[in-house]
């Protein structure tokens, strides 16, 4: 079955930067898009970031645009999250999340457990 | 950018129906997904392109979409529909996600 396990999270100070990845497994990484929610403490779902399933087309939330790089290594089932220049609003549960379609363009029918990131000085 | 707005919480006694909409310009052409999240928990996807259901998704789950609002319809609800519901639409526009701001859902 579809599983999706996220790594990388922790506490990092403002300013500062972090790597998540999600380990993918039970499907075919390479023929779907994937994308990146994150959560902050009650706060609702915040899409952050998508990716084709070659990697090729890339999208991002505003707040994020330049600062977070999403990438994917096919060869190693492996979604990446690069996240430069933190903030206190970058604080939240981060969800690695999978399309249903190549283009990353619709529905978001498996996710992850989450990683959590916290932006403290 | 694309904006989808869902009430914040609506509340049902047990057995009744439960509406919980989303609304959004022109909504209507777009494909809507809804997703259920309980507390502590991943979200879950529930219904997508409109009104279909998952596998492992009671019938009880229904959606609609036409105009402005989309619909997630949850009939006869129970103790365990309690959760907040999102709903989400591929902004061609931009090339983004829109999630709505979700609706939590009591179960009187």
């Amino acid at each position: 079955q579809v599983e999706l396990v996220e790594s990388g999270g922790g506490v990092v100070q403002p300013g500062k930067s972090l790597r998540l990845s999600c380990e993918a497994s039970g499907f075919r990484f390479s023929g779907v898009g994937m994308h990146w929610v994150r959560q902050g403490p009650g706060k609702g779902l915040e899409w952050v970031a998508g990716t084709s399933n070659d990697g090729t087309k890339k999208y991002y939330a505003d707040s994020v645009k330049g600062r977070f790089t999403i990438s994917r290594d096919n060869s190693r089932n492996t979604l990446h999250l690069q996240m430069n220049s933190l903030t206190i609003d970058d604080m939240g549960v981060y969800y690695c999340a999978k399309d249903r379609s190549y283009n990353a363009q619709r529905r978001l029918e498996n996710w992850g457990q989450g990683a959590p990131v916290t932006v403290s000085p | 950018s694309y904006v989808l707005t869902q009430p914040p919480s609506v509340s049902m006694a047990p057995g009744q129906t439960a509406r919980i909409t989303c609304a959004g310009n022109n909504i209507g052409l777009k494909s809507v997904h809804w997703y259920q999240q309980k507390p502590g928990q991943a979200p879950v996807l529930v219904v997508y392109d409109d009104s279909d259901r998952p596998s492992g998704i009671p019938e009880r789950f229904s959606g609609s979409n036409s105009g402005n609002t989309a619909t997630l319809t949850i009939s006869r609800v129970a103790a365990g529909d309690e959760a907040v519901y999102y709903c989400h639409v591929w902004d061609s526009d931009n090339d983004q996600v829109v999630f709505g701001g979700g609706t939590k859902l009591t179960v009187l």
